[in-house]
Protein backbone atom coordinates (compact mmCIF):
# COMPACT_ATOMS: atom_id res chain seq x y z
CA UNK A 1 0.00 0.00 0.00
CA UNK A 2 1.60 3.52 -0.87
CA UNK A 3 2.10 5.67 2.16
CA UNK A 4 3.81 8.84 3.28
CA UNK A 5 5.04 9.94 6.42
CA UNK A 6 5.78 13.28 7.58
CA UNK A 7 7.36 12.67 10.78
CA UNK A 8 7.44 16.23 12.26
CA UNK A 9 4.40 18.09 13.76
CA UNK A 10 5.73 20.96 13.89
CA UNK A 11 9.20 22.61 12.63
CA UNK A 12 10.05 25.65 14.14
CA UNK A 13 12.90 28.01 13.10
CA UNK A 14 14.46 31.23 13.06
CA UNK A 15 14.12 33.45 10.60
CA UNK A 16 17.15 33.81 8.23
CA UNK A 17 18.08 30.55 9.27
CA UNK A 18 17.68 26.74 7.06
CA UNK A 19 14.74 24.73 6.92
CA UNK A 20 13.70 21.18 6.56
CA UNK A 21 10.51 19.69 6.42
CA UNK A 22 10.73 15.70 6.36
CA UNK A 23 8.66 13.13 4.07
CA UNK A 24 9.39 9.86 3.89
CA UNK A 25 7.24 7.25 1.43
CA UNK A 26 6.30 3.97 0.52
CA UNK A 27 5.19 3.37 -3.21
CA UNK A 28 5.83 0.20 -5.30
CA UNK A 29 7.44 0.90 -8.59
CA UNK A 30 8.40 4.98 -9.40
CA UNK A 31 6.63 7.57 -7.60
CA UNK A 32 5.31 11.31 -8.57
CA UNK A 33 6.38 12.98 -5.37
CA UNK A 34 4.67 16.59 -4.58
CA UNK A 35 4.89 19.67 -1.77
CA UNK A 36 2.01 21.69 -1.08
CA UNK A 37 1.86 24.45 1.16
CA UNK A 38 -1.70 25.63 2.80
CA UNK A 39 -2.25 28.85 4.64
CA UNK A 40 -5.02 29.20 7.06
CA UNK A 41 -8.52 29.03 5.49
CA UNK A 42 -7.10 28.64 1.97
CA UNK A 43 -6.48 25.32 -0.56
CA UNK A 44 -3.03 24.12 -1.17
CA UNK A 45 -1.12 25.52 -3.65
CA UNK A 46 1.74 23.87 -5.41
CA UNK A 47 5.06 24.36 -4.90
CA UNK A 48 7.43 21.27 -6.45
CA UNK A 49 7.28 18.19 -7.67
CA UNK A 50 9.85 15.19 -8.99
CA UNK A 51 8.72 13.38 -11.68
CA UNK A 52 11.96 11.75 -13.01
CA UNK A 53 15.41 13.04 -13.86
CA UNK A 54 17.70 15.56 -11.11
CA UNK A 55 17.60 14.47 -7.74
CA UNK A 56 17.35 17.71 -6.84
CA UNK A 57 13.83 19.70 -7.49
CA UNK A 58 13.59 23.59 -7.93
CA UNK A 59 10.33 25.34 -6.63
CA UNK A 60 8.33 28.36 -6.00
CA UNK A 61 9.36 30.81 -3.11
CA UNK A 62 12.88 29.42 -3.01
CA UNK A 63 11.96 26.12 -1.69
CA UNK A 64 13.59 23.25 -3.28
CA UNK A 65 13.18 19.29 -2.01
CA UNK A 66 15.76 16.68 -2.78
CA UNK A 67 14.48 12.86 -4.24
CA UNK A 68 16.45 9.96 -2.16
CA UNK A 69 15.97 6.72 -3.51
CA UNK A 70 17.89 4.47 -1.10
CA UNK A 71 16.15 6.35 1.56
CA UNK A 72 12.69 6.76 0.09
CA UNK A 73 12.47 10.05 1.58
CA UNK A 74 11.58 13.75 -0.34
CA UNK A 75 12.74 16.53 2.32
CA UNK A 76 11.85 20.17 1.65
CA UNK A 77 14.14 22.54 2.29
CA UNK A 78 14.75 25.94 1.71
CA UNK A 79 18.52 27.96 2.45
CA UNK A 80 16.99 31.19 4.62
CA UNK A 81 12.98 31.30 5.90
CA UNK A 82 11.30 34.16 5.90
CA UNK A 83 8.25 34.73 8.37
CA UNK A 84 5.73 34.20 5.68
CA UNK A 85 6.83 30.90 5.02
CA UNK A 86 4.94 29.76 8.29
CA UNK A 87 1.83 27.55 7.23
CA UNK A 88 0.61 23.91 6.62
CA UNK A 89 2.74 21.60 5.01
CA UNK A 90 2.02 18.79 2.83
CA UNK A 91 3.85 16.30 1.09
CA UNK A 92 2.29 13.82 -1.03
CA UNK A 93 2.88 10.31 -3.47
CA UNK A 94 1.65 9.28 -6.57
CA UNK A 95 1.69 5.87 -8.62
CA UNK A 96 2.49 6.05 -11.78
CA UNK A 97 1.78 2.36 -14.09
CA UNK A 98 -1.11 0.45 -15.50
CA UNK A 99 -2.93 1.04 -11.94
CA UNK A 100 -2.90 4.50 -11.86
CA UNK A 101 -5.87 6.44 -10.52
CA UNK A 102 -4.32 10.01 -10.20
CA UNK A 103 -5.06 10.25 -6.39
CA UNK A 104 -2.45 11.65 -4.45
CA UNK A 105 -1.38 10.31 -1.00
CA UNK A 106 -0.78 13.14 1.48
CA UNK A 107 1.26 12.87 4.79
CA UNK A 108 -0.18 14.49 7.52
CA UNK A 109 0.97 17.65 7.09
CA UNK A 110 4.06 19.57 8.81
CA UNK A 111 3.36 23.06 10.65
CA UNK A 112 6.18 25.26 10.12
CA UNK A 113 6.41 28.09 12.13
CA UNK A 114 9.63 30.93 11.56
CA UNK A 115 10.09 33.41 14.11
CA UNK A 116 11.46 36.67 13.83
CA UNK B 1 -2.89 28.98 -15.89
CA UNK B 2 -4.44 26.25 -14.06
CA UNK B 3 -6.89 28.04 -11.70
CA UNK B 4 -9.52 26.12 -9.84
CA UNK B 5 -12.82 27.71 -8.12
CA UNK B 6 -15.04 26.83 -5.52
CA UNK B 7 -18.00 28.62 -4.67
CA UNK B 8 -19.46 29.12 -1.83
CA UNK B 9 -16.32 30.08 0.27
CA UNK B 10 -18.48 29.59 3.17
CA UNK B 11 -21.61 28.46 4.12
CA UNK B 12 -23.70 28.43 7.46
CA UNK B 13 -26.91 26.09 7.14
CA UNK B 14 -29.36 24.62 9.71
CA UNK B 15 -28.91 21.19 10.24
CA UNK B 16 -31.36 18.74 7.95
CA UNK B 17 -30.60 21.09 4.99
CA UNK B 18 -28.85 20.30 2.04
CA UNK B 19 -25.91 22.10 0.80
CA UNK B 20 -24.30 21.94 -2.50
CA UNK B 21 -20.52 23.08 -2.93
CA UNK B 22 -19.89 23.93 -7.05
CA UNK B 23 -15.87 22.70 -8.51
CA UNK B 24 -14.90 24.50 -11.37
CA UNK B 25 -11.51 24.49 -13.40
CA UNK B 26 -11.09 27.23 -15.12
CA UNK B 27 -8.97 27.43 -18.10
CA UNK B 28 -8.46 23.72 -18.79
CA UNK B 29 -10.65 20.92 -18.73
CA UNK B 30 -10.64 18.44 -16.25
CA UNK B 31 -11.66 14.94 -17.10
CA UNK B 32 -11.18 13.82 -12.86
CA UNK B 33 -11.83 16.06 -9.81
CA UNK B 34 -11.45 15.33 -6.73
CA UNK B 35 -13.33 15.89 -3.49
CA UNK B 36 -11.76 15.92 -0.22
CA UNK B 37 -12.52 16.59 3.56
CA UNK B 38 -10.16 18.51 5.96
CA UNK B 39 -10.65 18.92 10.24
CA UNK B 40 -8.37 21.39 11.87
CA UNK B 41 -5.02 21.31 11.80
CA UNK B 42 -5.46 17.94 9.70
CA UNK B 43 -4.23 15.92 6.34
CA UNK B 44 -6.63 15.92 3.70
CA UNK B 45 -9.06 12.49 3.47
CA UNK B 46 -10.12 11.96 0.02
CA UNK B 47 -14.16 11.82 -0.27
CA UNK B 48 -14.08 10.60 -3.82
CA UNK B 49 -13.11 11.02 -7.58
CA UNK B 50 -15.42 12.44 -9.51
CA UNK B 51 -14.88 11.53 -13.49
CA UNK B 52 -17.03 13.27 -15.92
CA UNK B 53 -19.94 11.73 -17.59
CA UNK B 54 -19.48 9.01 -15.01
CA UNK B 55 -20.25 8.01 -11.09
CA UNK B 56 -17.92 9.13 -9.23
CA UNK B 57 -15.99 6.39 -7.18
CA UNK B 58 -16.20 6.68 -3.12
CA UNK B 59 -13.46 6.03 -0.77
CA UNK B 60 -13.93 3.52 1.76
CA UNK B 61 -16.25 4.94 4.56
CA UNK B 62 -17.37 7.78 2.68
CA UNK B 63 -21.43 7.82 2.41
CA UNK B 64 -22.60 7.82 -0.85
CA UNK B 65 -26.03 8.25 -0.33
CA UNK B 66 -25.15 11.46 1.98
CA UNK B 67 -22.03 13.15 0.10
CA UNK B 68 -24.13 13.18 -3.37
CA UNK B 69 -21.45 13.98 -6.12
CA UNK B 70 -22.17 15.07 -9.98
CA UNK B 71 -19.43 15.83 -12.71
CA UNK B 72 -21.76 16.86 -15.87
CA UNK B 73 -19.26 19.03 -17.47
CA UNK B 74 -15.56 18.64 -18.36
CA UNK B 75 -15.36 22.21 -15.93
CA UNK B 76 -17.77 21.30 -13.30
CA UNK B 77 -17.95 19.45 -10.29
CA UNK B 78 -20.70 19.72 -7.26
CA UNK B 79 -20.70 17.91 -4.06
CA UNK B 80 -23.95 17.94 -2.14
CA UNK B 81 -24.20 17.53 1.73
CA UNK B 82 -27.40 16.28 1.93
CA UNK B 83 -29.48 16.14 5.33
CA UNK B 84 -26.61 17.72 6.88
CA UNK B 85 -25.64 17.63 10.35
CA UNK B 86 -23.15 19.42 12.28
CA UNK B 87 -20.72 16.34 12.12
CA UNK B 88 -20.69 17.63 8.70
CA UNK B 89 -18.94 20.95 9.22
CA UNK B 90 -15.45 20.95 7.89
CA UNK B 91 -13.44 22.26 4.90
CA UNK B 92 -14.58 21.03 1.88
CA UNK B 93 -11.54 21.17 -0.87
CA UNK B 94 -11.84 20.13 -4.43
CA UNK B 95 -8.87 19.13 -7.15
CA UNK B 96 -8.82 18.99 -10.23
CA UNK B 97 -6.82 17.26 -12.93
CA UNK B 98 -6.41 17.77 -16.74
CA UNK B 99 -7.08 16.63 -19.72
CA UNK B 100 -3.70 15.80 -20.36
CA UNK B 101 -3.42 14.12 -17.11
CA UNK B 102 0.16 14.92 -16.70
CA UNK B 103 2.05 13.09 -13.98
CA UNK B 104 -1.25 12.99 -11.54
CA UNK B 105 -0.84 16.70 -10.74
CA UNK B 106 -3.98 18.29 -8.79
CA UNK B 107 -4.85 22.08 -9.08
CA UNK B 108 -6.84 23.00 -6.01
CA UNK B 109 -9.47 24.84 -5.29
CA UNK B 110 -9.72 27.30 -2.01
CA UNK B 111 -11.89 25.56 -0.01
CA UNK B 112 -15.28 25.89 1.10
CA UNK B 113 -16.11 26.00 5.01
CA UNK B 114 -18.87 24.36 6.01
CA UNK B 115 -20.82 24.97 9.19
CA UNK B 116 -24.19 22.71 10.18
CA UNK B 117 -26.08 24.25 13.46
Amino acid sequence: AQSVAQPEDQVNVAEGNPLTVKCTYSVSGNPYLFWYVQYPNRGLQFLLKYITGDNLVKGSYGFEAEFNKSQTSFHLKKPSALVSDSALYFCAVSHHGSSNTGKLIFGQGTTLQVKP
Amino acid sequence: GAVVSQHPSRVICKSGTSVKIECRSLDFQATTMFWYRQFPKKSLMLMATSNEGSKATYEQGVEKDKFLINHASLTLSTLTVTSAHPEDSSFYICSARDGAGHYNEQFFGPGTRLTVL
